[in-house]
């Protein structure tokens, strides 16, 4: 069935460091990759998205790349911060008209100051 | 902004309990979703609504049933609780058109005794 497998479950960075977050999807019909941030306590928000007709795509301190081909993604984060300390998710369109979205397992990412 | 209500944050049940959780949305958006999260686990697809009294399984069904009998609030129902389906539950909800933002709710975490 459908499956995106998201590492690493966690990742420590210094402060002012980079993160980098890989994800991998089975459904070659997918086209749409989501990443949701999850603060503690708090609701999933979207952070930033790509469609299968874009290799990256990016905003401000984050990046997200495609390749379709390999059927994988990735979020780039630079500069971080500790406020950038949350649960990150990444997803994958279900293919057909579903509007489904299929979520990675999710990475833990810790900033130290 | 969009605004994803669940009706409860805590809730705390018995063994053999009917439960209901109630997701409300006020965007006038047509998909509805339930997902539970499990650490490690990440955001599992429970069930998933696309019109008013139209409901499909997701991923992880057993145990549960929903109600959308007005376009705006999505019911997740367990029959019976069981001491395994202790979680987080969220709801999220998006417009008709695919590939679109997710907006979540801010979670039940429900515990069954």
């Amino acid at each position: 069935g459908e499956n995106v497998e998201q590492h690493p479950s966690t990742l420590s960075v210094q402060e002012g460091d980079s993160a980098v977050i890989k994800c991998t999807y089975s459904d070659s019909a997918s086209n749409y990759f989501p990443w949701y941030k999850q603060e503690l306590g708090k609701r999933p928000q979207l952070i930033i998205d790509i469609r299968s007709n874009v290799g990256e795509k990016k905003d401000q301190r984050i990046a997200v790349t495609l390749n379709k081909t390999a059927k994988h993604f990735s979020l780039h984060i630079t500069e971080t911060q500790p406020e950038d300390s949350a649960v990150y998710f990444c997803a994958a369109s279900a293919g057909g008209a579903t509007n489904k979205l299929i979520f990675g397992t999710g990475t833990l990412l810790a900033v130290q100051p | 902004d969009v605004k994803v209500t669940q009706s409860s944050r805590y809730l705390v049940k018995r063994t053999g309990e009917k439960v209901f959780l109630e997701c409300v949305q006020d965007m006038d958006h047509e998909n509805m979703f339930w997902y539970r999260q499990d650490p490690g686990l990440g955001l599992r697809l429970i069930y998933f609504s696309y019109d008013v009294k139209m409901k499909e399984k997701g991923d992880i069904p057993e145990g549960y049933s929903v109600s959308r009998e007005k376009k705006e609030r999505f019911s997740l129902i367990l029959e019976s609780a069981s001491t395994n389906q202790t979680s987080m539950y969220l709801c999220a909800s998006t417009p008709p058109r695919g590939n679109t933002e997710a907006f979540f709710g801010q979670g039940t975490r429900l515990t069954v005794v």
